[in-house]
């Protein structure tokens, strides 16, 4: 069965400084990944998405994640931190040839000024 | 694009009445898709629906939920003789499958509140 798991359920930075968020996957199959983001009172919205091409994957606002099979895991960064940047996060696998999306528990970003 | 719309936003309702949601897709979107979030975890997969067809209901959590989009566009929800354990986030989404790199686009959700 395929599956994500996010390994910090809050984060915590200062404006300016680095993000990571971290996810590791498991699944039988390439998996198709994603990282989405969850603002209070929003809609998701997808940050980037890996497909098997380039491992090294950029999305927006800054973000971006790389995939590593050797240590099946798929983190997000972000070089600094923006106060805008404070919401829930989603490591996302696709179940394998379909395009029913399986979330992660979540990772709560805090960002202090 | 005006994005996927989910009326209503907020609902309450007393165990056991059966409410409905709605979900607009964004017009030319063939799939739509139905997620379930509790507080504190990811969405979940309910069910899908391909143009008015639905794909998959073997998620649907039980036999009180069901969903239908008859026309192909706007779908809708209903729970019947809700329970307090269906206080949840009902999210939509909906994408167009064309080529191997598809997206979902999600609505803002409705709250449902069971007292």
């Amino acid at each position: 069965a395929q599956s994500v798991t996010q390994l910090d359920s809050h984060v915590s930075v200062s404006e300016g400084t680095p993000v990571l968020l971290r996810c590791n996957y498991s699944s039988s199959y390439s998996p198709s990944l994603f990282w989405y983001v969850q603002h209070p009172n929003k809609g998701l919205q997808l940050l980037l998405k890996y497909t098997s091409a380039a491992t090294l994957v950029k999305g927006i606002n800054g973000f971006e994640a790389e995939f590593k099979k050797s240590e099946t895991s798929f983190h997000l960064t972000k070089p600094s931190a923006h106060m805008s940047d404070a919401a829930e996060y989603f490591c996302v696998v696709a179940l394998y040839n379909t395009d029913k999306l399986i979330f992660g528990t979540g990772t709560r970003l805090q960002v202090f000024p | 694009d005006t994005g996927v719309s989910q009326d209503p936003r907020h609902k309450i309702t007393k165990r056991g009445q059966n409410v409905t949601f709605r979900c607009d897709p964004i017009s030319e979107h063939n799939r739509l898709y139905w997620y379930r979030q509790t507080l504190g975890q990811g969405p979940e997969f309910l069910t899908y629906f391909q143009n008015e067809a639905q794909l998959e209901k073997s998620r649907l959590l039980s036999d009180r939920f069901s969903a239908e989009r008859p026309k192909g566009s706007f779908s809708t929800l209903e729970i019947q003789r809700t329970e307090q354990g269906d206080s949840a986030m009902y999210l939509c989404a909906s994408s167009l499958t064309t080529g191997a790199s598809y997206r979902q686009y999600f609505g803002p959700g409705t709250r449902l509140t069971v007292t």
